[in-house]
């Protein structure tokens, strides 16, 4: 049972518009969320967080929302490069130490 | 340094071979993590330690031993596998574990292939 759930495998925006990638997740013991991009050959490379108490964080042209009634969070880059291309995941933390990740979106952004 | 060091890049063995897995991170980070990456799966949570030690293990089998000799290193030692345990190895840390929110940084993975 998958317990983070990003619904779209794939997204393609144009060069300077808005990404939204989505994320839903179904375990109410979640406190803390994060966004991490992965290039191919790489390690994830952390993006983004928040904490179950808020329900945005911004930074530069990353935001993160999270509506907890709906067990949702989404990530909005403003604007959107070509070097944001890449796969992005969603992951949630319980108990303090486990995180599950969500399987990830790819991201296109077409110049 | 905000790096997580991991070696070998690639590895490739057989299934009576025994190799081991490093990962190093001089951040002073007090969290070490061991994922499992199947190729176009998420990132798979093995073991946690915690001020160097063993806090969760996921239900890993015996032929994975994690071992977290001192703050800064983390070894996985490999003993038998399948082939099925062909995967990308990601080894991750942070500053602490618990209720406080620190993000984990990631080493770029080992890629073990099983023979």
């Amino acid at each position: 049972d998958q317990q983070v759930k990003q619904n779209s495998p794939s997204l393609s925006v144009q060069e300077g518009r808005i990404s939204i990638l989505n994320c839903d997740y179904t375990n109410s013991m979640f406190d803390y969320f994060l966004w991490y991009k992965k290039y191919p050959a790489e390690g994830p490379t952390f993006l983004i967080s928040i904490s179950s108490i808020k329900d945005k964080n911004e930074d530069g042209r990353f935001t993160v929302f999270l509506n907890k009634s709906a067990k949702h969070l989404s990530l909005h880059i403003v604007p959107s490069q070509p070097g944001d291309s890449a796969v992005y995941f969603c992951a949630a933390r319980y108990h303090g130490q486990n995180f599950v990740f969500g399987p990830g979106t790819r991201l296109s952004v077409l110049p | 340094d905000t790096e997580v060091t991991q070696t070998p890049k690639h590895l490739v063995m057989g299934m009576t071979n025994k190799k081991s897995l490093k990962c190093e991170q001089h951040m002073g980070h007090r969290a070490m993590y061991w994922y499992k990456q199947k190729a176009k799966k998420p990132p798979e949570l093995m073991f946690v330690y915690s001020y160097e030690k063993l806090s969760i293990n996921e239900s890993v089998p015996s032929r994975f031993s994690p071992e977290c000799p001192n703050s800064s290193l983390l070894n996985l030692h490999l003993h038998a596998l399948q082939p099925e345990d062909s995967a990308l190895y990601l080894c991750a840390s942070s500053r602490t574990s618990g209720s406080s929110y620190n993000e984990q940084f990631f080493g770029p993975g080992t890629r073990l292939t099983v023979l």
